[in-house]
């Protein structure tokens, strides 16, 4: 069965400081996608990201960076300079193509972001 | 607003009273997606839809659960003779097929007192 942990319960940085948030996943699935979702206190998940098995390129979209490793199992995410705005829950999911097709949550990162 | 709407946002009843929720996806959109999200844990999957087809239905959701998605459209969630532990916010979501993103509306948080 498909499984995401993210170890990282809570984060606390201070503004402009780089911070990366865990996300380490299980699937016997060859063909998979996974997926980063943003929860800030208003409460509705904004999608961040999509990444397919196939493609282990890292992606760079402004300062948000992702590091997509099969060889661990991982799929890292990077804020650069960090800014009180992304102060939010970051979740991390998976979904297997062989298996039931729905997306599975980590139990999320909360990242608190100080002035 | 063309994003994923839910109604209501809140609903607080009574301990044994059914409750119906509402979720209007994204109109090109055919996927739709229940989620339940608890204090603290990420969504937990309760069931999709492709089309009017419900494709899959988690454990999670009991007899006392029933979804519908009449002409593939909107979608209905009732929770029949609610209990305190059913308290959660409530997530649909929809996607345009198979491992698209699913873009998620506000949600609607029940209270069962």
């Amino acid at each position: 069965a498909q499984k995401v942990t993210q170890a990282q319960t809570e984060i606390s940085v201070v503004e402009k400081e780089d911070v990366t948030l865990d996300c380490v996943y299980e699937t016997r699935d060859t063909t998979y996608y996974l997926f980063w979702y943003k929860q800030p206190p208003s409460g509705e998940l904004v999608f961040l990201i999509r990444r397919n098995s196939f493609d282990e390129q890292n992606e760079i979209s402004g300062r948000y960076s992702w590091n997509f490793q099969k060889s661990t199992s991982s799929f890292n995410f990077t804020i650069t300079a960090s800014q009180v705005v992304d102060s939010a829950v970051y979740f991390c999911a998976l979904s297997e193509a062989e298996g039931n097709n729905d997306m599975r949550f980590g139990a999320g990162t909360r990242l608190t972001v100080k002035p | 607003d063309t994003g994923v709407s839910q109604n209501p946002r809140h609903k607080i009843t009574k301990r044994g009273q059914n409750v119906t929720f509402r979720c209007d996806p994204i109109s090109e959109h055919n996927r739709l997606y229940w989620y339940r999200q608890t204090l603290g844990q990420g969504p937990e999957f309760l069931t999709y839809f492709q089309n009017e087809a419900q494709l899959e239905k988690s454990r999670l959701l009991s007899d006392r659960f029933s979804a519908e998605r009449p002409k593939g459209s909107f979608s209905t969630l009732e929770i029949q003779r609610t209990e305190q532990g059913d308290s959660a916010m409530y997530l649909c979501a929809s996607s345009l097929g198979s491992f698209q993103a699913a873009f998620f509306g506000q949600g609607t948080r029940l209270t069962v007192v």
